[in-house]
């Protein structure tokens, strides 16, 4: 199976700044990448679907791209709202998540 | 609005069984492919098993073939998760998925996830 590794596993970050998380994969996957959120006892929620597109109702701050084997997605701004963790996630493989916390 | 429900969730010992319902609405159930997918608690997710639409094609990850069982009531708008043999590891808050396009090549994602239940295997 392709591996997905994120990078970093915590960022720290202040209201206001931007912030890019990393998903690298073992071998090329084209576009077919996904981006989740999840919040504490909550559902993964999606963001971003094939490696750019935004799912409908998502805030225009959050970013995807990327292709082949290195992707990131960014949010221009963040907002008290985004203090969740990340996951990418490929076919059956999601990656280990990133938890973006208060600075 | 697209929602899922899951339960049949609780606390089994090693070795029993339980049986995960995911009732859906919103969508036609009957043209969506479905996932289950789980998080053993403060980790991260694990992909468990999906079942094509009609139901005639099922898929597991290699820690639970043999010993889970997907399945599906398209009258009922149901999906079914039988869990046998269960063991510590299989403690985890269970998922059930909403999935768009085929995660056994070409591409897939998940764009709506039902709440969880959570499944504790425990002595």
């Amino acid at each position: 199976d392709i591996q997905m590794t994120q990078s970093p596993s915590t960022l720290s970050a202040s209201i206001g700044d931007r912030v890019t998380i990393t998903c690298r994969a073992s071998q090329s996957i084209s576009s077919w990448l996904a981006w989740y959120q999840q919040k504490p006892g909550k559902a993964p929620k999606l963001l971003i679907y094939k490696a750019s597109s935004l799912e409908s109702g998502v805030p225009s701050r959050f970013s995807g791209s990327g292709s082949g084997t290195e992707f990131s997605l960014t949010i221009s701004s963040l907002q008290p709202d985004d203090f969740a963790t990340y996951y990418c996630q490929h076919l059956r493989t999601f990656g280990q998540g990133t938890k973006v916390e208060i600075k | 609005e697209v929602q899922l429900v899951e339960s049949g969730g609780g606390l089994v010992q090693p070795g029993g069984s339980l049986r995960l319902s995911c009732v859906a609405s919103g969508f036609t159930f009957s043209n969506n492919v479905m996932s289950w997918v789980r998080q053993a608690p403060g980790k991260g997710l694990e992909w468990v098993s999906g079942i094509s639409d009609s139901g005639a094609s099922t898929y597991y990850t290699d820690s639970v073939k043999g010993r889970f069982t997907t399945s599906r009531d398209n009258s009922q708008n149901t999906l079914y998760l039988q869990m046998n043999s269960l063991r510590a590891e299989d403690t985890a808050v269970y998922y059930c998925a909403k999935q768009i396009g085929y995660c056994f090549g070409g591409g897939c994602y998940f764009d709506y996830w039902g709440q969880g239940t959570l499944v504790t295997v425990s002595s």
